[in-house]
């Protein structure tokens, strides 16, 4: 079963627009979590990150993801996107058993002028 | 930031063949690297990990003998794909943390294409 899914394979915003990515997680612990970016001809670039205390992270970016346990989501957003966002997003977890990173399928942005 | 480069960005071979590609950490010491393997629209999938001067922890279905990774300093690793198939094709990408810590900050190479003919 997949660890960390990624619901969403595709979205499209307008730039301006507001933009949220669901991401959610199977482990029963709470396991550290991610959001890196993928950019054509770059590597994955590190968003921000979550490991404990508060559940409302800032990253880089502008980009922001909230910890919810009840839901075992850790979503990322933005208020406003700008063109250069568009991109592949993906979520990723810390396995608890082995320490290994897991990465869901990701969610391509796409963003329209 | 910490930057890792591949070598090369893209490679085409012929089916039979051995391809080797290269992963550097270009301003850290990386005491360790990680492969990865990623097919179009899916996930990155972890290879391996390796430490420096130790031999690669392979993951379950990952063939250590097609798959030969070395990591002979702290700024380069290798991935050596042996006897090439078109199955092989892919993206790989390679990873580093200056730490063996799991939660350490992984930085990503570029990723290198490889198409097997």
């Amino acid at each position: 079963a997949q660890s960390v899914t990624q619901p969403d394979i595709h979205i499209t915003v307008s730039e301006g627009a507001s933009l949220e990515l669901r991401c959610n997680y199977s482990y029963g612990a709470t396991p550290y979590l991610f959001w890196y970016v993928q950019s054509p001809g770059q590597g994955l670039q590190l968003l921000l990150k979550y490991f404990s205390g508060d559940t409302l992270v800032q990253g880089i970016k502008g980009f922001e993801a909230e910890f919810k346990r009840s839901q075992s989501s850790f979503n990322l957003r933005k208020p406003s996107v700008h063109w250069s966002d568009a991109a592949e997003y993906f979520c990723a977890a810390i396995r608890p058993r082995d320490d290994k990173i897991i990465f869901g399928k990701g969610t391509r942005l796409h963003i329209l002028p | 930031g910490a930057v890792v480069s591949q070598h090369p960005s893209w490679v085409i071979c012929k089916s039979g063949t051995s391809v080797k590609i290269e992963c550097r950490s270009l301003d850290f010491q990386a005491t360790t690297m990680f492969w990865y393997r990623q097919f179009p629209k899916q996930s990155l999938m972890l290879m391996a990990t390796s430490n420096e001067g130790s031999k690669a922890t392979y993951e379950q279905g990952v063939e250590k003998d097609k798959f030969l990774i070395n990591h002979a300093s702290l700024t380069l690793s290798t991935l050596t794909v042996t006897s090439a198939h078109p199955e092989d094709s892919s993206f790989y990408i390679c990873s580093a943390t200056r730490t063996p810590t799991s939660t350490d900050t992984q930085y990503f190479g570029p990723g290198t294409r490889l198409t097997v003919l």
